[in-house]
């Protein structure tokens, strides 16, 4: 298991529950990313951390959206009080080092859908 | 205007043939550059990365970079029926930290 895993891989919510996505980064990457696809368009930038510092959290979309990664790995998207626009997959990436010209390597997502 | 803009197609090319992908963006300060290839339901996956203006070969594929232009292309040699996806262009955002700015894609249809 080399690459970036993500679960659940779907996840089906009632309107007005709480979500937590969790994402497993390649092992020794220091960067870890959030992103949003709607379908039909390139993903979005959610979050991004380095190491256990959230760095930037520009692109979450409301006070609803709160992202963390306490120990520097492991990493949790929690959406609380989901609305049906939240709908989308949300992507977990990683690269290996903190530099501005990192590749970052996806996992295969989160597939949420709010009813 | 959106800040990285893609020819959403579907380009449809003959299987051999080259396919060309598009793509232009407007932060004049982004420095890398990224394509993307994603399957339908499945997660964007990293063929090509570009810091440096001209062409950049791996195999089949050539990435070219214009900064002065703020076009990013990339050329699929021998196009099989396989390389029919979603090609994602992704800029690095020079006002972030390593924030990626993808375009909505471009679905490639190869046919045999």
């Amino acid at each position: 298991g080399a690459g970036v895993s993500q679960s659940p891989r779907y996840k089906v919510a009632k309107r007005g529950q709480d979500v937590a996505l969790r994402c497993d980064p390649i092992s020794g990457h220091v960067s870890l990313f959030w992103y949003q696809q709607a379908l039909g368009q390139g993903p979005e930038f959610l979050t991004y951390f380095q190491n256990e510092a959230q760095l930037d959290k520009s692109g979450l979309p409301s006070d609803r959206f709160f992202a963390e990664r306490p120990e520097g790995s492991v990493s949790t998207l929690k959406i609380q009080r989901t609305q049906q626009e939240d709908s989308a997959v949300y992507l977990c990436a990683s690269s290996l080092s903190g530099r501005a010209d990192g590749e970052q390597f996806f996992g295969p997502g989160t597939r949420l859908t709010v009813l | 205007q959106k800040e990285v803009e893609q020819n959403s197609g579907p380009l449809s090319v003959p299987e051999g043939a080259i396919a060309s992908l598009n793509c232009t963006y407007s932060d004049r300060g982004s420095q890398s550059f990224f394509w993307y290839r994603q399957y339908s339901g499945k997660s964007p996956e990293l063929i090509m990365s570009i810091y440096s203006n001209g062409d950049k070969e791996d195999g089949r594929f050539t990435a070219q970079l214009n900064k002065a232009s703020q076009y990013v292309s990339l050329l699929i040699r021998d196009s099989q029926p396989s390389d029919s996806a979603t090609y994602l262009c992704a800029v690095l955002s020079s006002g972030g930290y390593n924030k990626l700015i993808f375009g909505a894609g471009t679905r490639l249809a190869v046919h045999p």
